[in-house]
């Protein structure tokens, strides 16, 4: 079955540090990837998502490439906010079942200024 | 602006009540879904529903069923809460056919307690 881990947490840098979070995924066929953002006290939101390999997604200074090869989906930002702290979880949809997503564990970031 | 609104943000329930957990949205979605949130866990699906009076299981229904009488409206029922469903629920709503399908819009989550 589909799966999706990422790097365990909590991470905590300093403001203006580089972020990386890591993904990486089992799936039959050819998902869609995603990252959703949960900031303290809502719902995830949507941060990012690529639908084929090689595609990058890109929002509010974040990006991951969809990795074929490596079946992995990094998300990364070349300068944090204290504002960037939150949860974040990786996800994946198989082409075969489009209603679900399979999410990984998450990964709460904290920023410090 | 568009949303998911889930009606009790915290609850706290006694092992043996019946618990309602309500969802609205007003997207005209396709495609409502429960999923619980634990620490270390992620999110796990517990049901979804793809259309009017429709559902299906996802990863973990024991304990749970659900309702959608209308689009809007989806529900999640404890029938008899147990300690073991203390827990984040969140609802999420998604509009149907591939290229919407899979981007949800979530509600802010309903923080349960069963003591």
């Amino acid at each position: 079955g589909n799966s999706v881990t990422q790097m365990e947490g909590p991470v905590t840098l300093s403001e203006e540090a580089f972020l990386t979070i890591n993904c990486t995924y089992t799936a039959t066929g050819y998902p869609s990837l995603f990252w959703y953002v949960q900031y303290p006290g809502e719902g995830l939101q949507l941060l990012l998502k690529a639908t084929k390999a090689d595609d990058k997604g890109s929002n509010k200074g974040f990006e991951a490439t969809y990795r074929k090869e490596t079946t992995s989906f990094h998300l990364e930002k070349g300068s944090v906010q204290v504002s960037d702290s939150a949860v974040y979880f990786c996800a994946l949809s198989d082409i075969g079942s489009a209603r679900q997503l399979t999410f990984g564990s998450g990964t709460q970031l904290t920023v410090l200024p | 602006d568009v949303k998911v609104t889930q009606s009790s943000r915290y609850l706290v329930k006694r092992t043996g009540e019946k618990v309602f957990l309500e969802c609205v949205q007003d997207m005209d979605h396709e495609n409502m879904f429960w999923y619980r949130q634990d620490p270390g866990l992620g999110l796990r699906l517990i049901y979804f529903s793809y259309d009017v009076k429709m559902k299906e299981k996802g990863d973990i229904p024991e304990g749970y069923s659900v309702s959608r009488e209308k689009k809007e409206r989806f529900s999640l029922i404890l029938e008899s809460a147990s300690t073991n469903q203390t827990s984040m629920y969140l609802c999420a709503s998604s509009r149907q056919g591939p290229s919407g399908a899979n981007v949800l819009t979530f509600g802010a989550g309903s923080r349960l307690t069963v003591l």
